[in-house]
């Protein structure tokens, strides 16, 4: 079956601008969660969604925001973009939270 | 306060040897543990998971131990080849947001 699909792979946007990354889970995962990865930094836990709803909500400031549609598809939503954004994105689906996670390849997000 | 911790940044081996990646956790909800590998651009996928029924499981090449008592578990990989050159990473869930924690990751050297 189909893996994780997350769109676009690569994005430059300047500060200030508003960017929104698209992630299609594995069919029949409604789990979807979100992270950032930058650098020399782990895995950093955006938000969670579960059947269109937030479930979870990492330590991002409010300019960070998601939602999921009934077809178990998810957006993110960065707003005033910050050079401090740039930072690979990534979409996990998985049956339930908690249980094994399969990624998409990110989305590579430059802020210049 | 980081509650899965991968105190190495880096480890270098030599092909043919043991890598042993480590990872302890400071939550003793955690019953669940898995270990992902990440190529550089492309998403973490998935390598091996343990229960903390279990205190070893194996796939392959892959053996990972649990100490629950020192809430400590390792990855071993043996022989180690070059194509295991990549970040590892741990993640644990099983307390009550049931969300799985990251550690920040180990990036294994397989030198030829």
């Amino acid at each position: 079956k189909a893996g994780v699909t997350q769109t676009p792979r690569y994005l430059i946007k300047t500060r200030g601008q508003q960017v929104t990354l698209s992630c299609s889970p594995i069919s029949g995962h409604r789990s979807v969660s979100w992270y950032q990865q930058t650098p020399g930094q782990g895995l950093q836990f955006l938000f969670e969604y579960f059947s269109e709803t937030q479930r979870n909500k990492g330590n991002f400031p409010g300019r960070f925001s998601g939602r999921q549609f009934s077809n178990s598809r998810s957006e993110m939503n960065v707003s005033t973009l910050e050079l401090g954004d740039s930072a690979l994105y990534l979409c996990a689906s998985s049956v339930d939270r908690g249980t094994e996670a399969f990624f998409g390849q990110g989305t590579r997000l430059t802020v210049v | 306060d980081q509650q899965v911790k991968q105190n190495s940044p880096s480890l270098s081996v030599q092909e043919g040897r043991i890598s042993i990646l480590n990872c302890d956790y400071t939550n003793s909800m955690f019953d669940y543990f898995l270990w992902y590998k990440k190529y550089p651009a492309e998403g973490p996928t998935f390598l091996i998971s343990i229960s903390s029924i279990k205190d070893k499981n194996e796939d392959g090449r892959f053996t990972v131990f649990l100490n629950k008592s020192a809430k400590h578990l390792s990855l071993h990989i043996v022989p180690s080849q070059p194509g295991d050159s990549a970040v590892y990473f741990c993640a644990a869930s099983g307390d009550s947001n049931y969300q799985l924690i990251w550690g920040a990751g180990t990036k294994l050297i397989i030198k030829p």
